[in-house]
């Protein structure tokens, strides 16, 4: 069974970081591309990036790709996102996510059960 | 960036209804266009990809059309399960995007 749990949320104050991570289980993780997904409260999904299975390409939104650093370690089944300079902007929902990636299509076909980061004094 | 304009934002329907979520890319997007499920308080579920591929395991009721930049996801008969929002999603370029979503009301 694939199974993908998120950890690391929480509180944060304005101006901090945080770095959440991604256990993954049930597949072999090193064939895969993976990604994050946020979504603030009572908004819509937002795609911050994704990373392929060597951690040679890395892609970002671009209002995130000075603050936000993906990352992978194969060995520990274990994707990350280091988030810096976090803003009350940033409070969300972070989902991490199985990427199917060809030539043809680009989909996300497992997602993680999401946790919460809540930027504030 | 491509901008994924969603309508409506709401929809309320009834069971045994056919249902259609439209969405609209700023740009060509070449059918490079996913559907999601999201129920509240889960994560999303891909319905559909590639415009009009049904992911494994996703009932029959649920298709998808479209080309260039207007795509529609269509429920043939409303299901008391089917409440929740509904995403689309634009994988031609960098960045990707979602759409704004739609949610569905069940009457």
């Amino acid at each position: 069974e694939v199974k993908l749990v998120e950890s690391g949320g929480g509180l944060v104050q304005p101006g901090r970081s945080l770095k959440l991570s991604c256990a993954a289980s049930g597949f072999n993780f090193n064939d895969y591309w993976m990604g994050w997904v946020r979504q603030a409260p009572g908004k819509g999904l937002e795609w911050i990036g994704e990373i392929n299975k060597d951690s040679s390409t890395i892609n970002y939104t671009p209002s995130l790709k000075d603050k936000f650093t993906i990352s992978r370690d194969n060995a520990q089944n274990t994707l990350y996102l280091q988030m810096s300079k976090l803003g009350s902007e940033d409070t969300a929902i972070y989902y991490c996510a199985r990427c199917v990636y060809t030539t043809d299509y680009y989909l996300f076909d497992y997602w993680g059960q999401g946790v919460m980061v809540t930027v504030s004094s | 960036d491509i901008q994924m304009t969603q309508s409506p934002s709401l929809l309320s329907a009834s069971v045994g209804d056919r249902v259609t979520i439209n969405c609209k890319a700023s740009q060509n997007i070449n059918k490079y266009l996913n559907w999601y499920q999201q129920k509240l308080g889960e994560a999303p579920k891909l319905l559909i990809y590639n415009t009009n591929n049904l992911q494994t395991g996703i009932p029959s009721r649920f298709s998808g059309s479209g080309s260039g930049t207007d795509y529609t996801l269509t429920i043939s008969s409303l299901q008391p399960e089917d409440f929740g929002t509904y995403f689309c999603f634009q994988h031609n370029s960098w960045p990707l995007t979602f759409g704004s979503g739609t949610k569905l009301e069940i009457k």
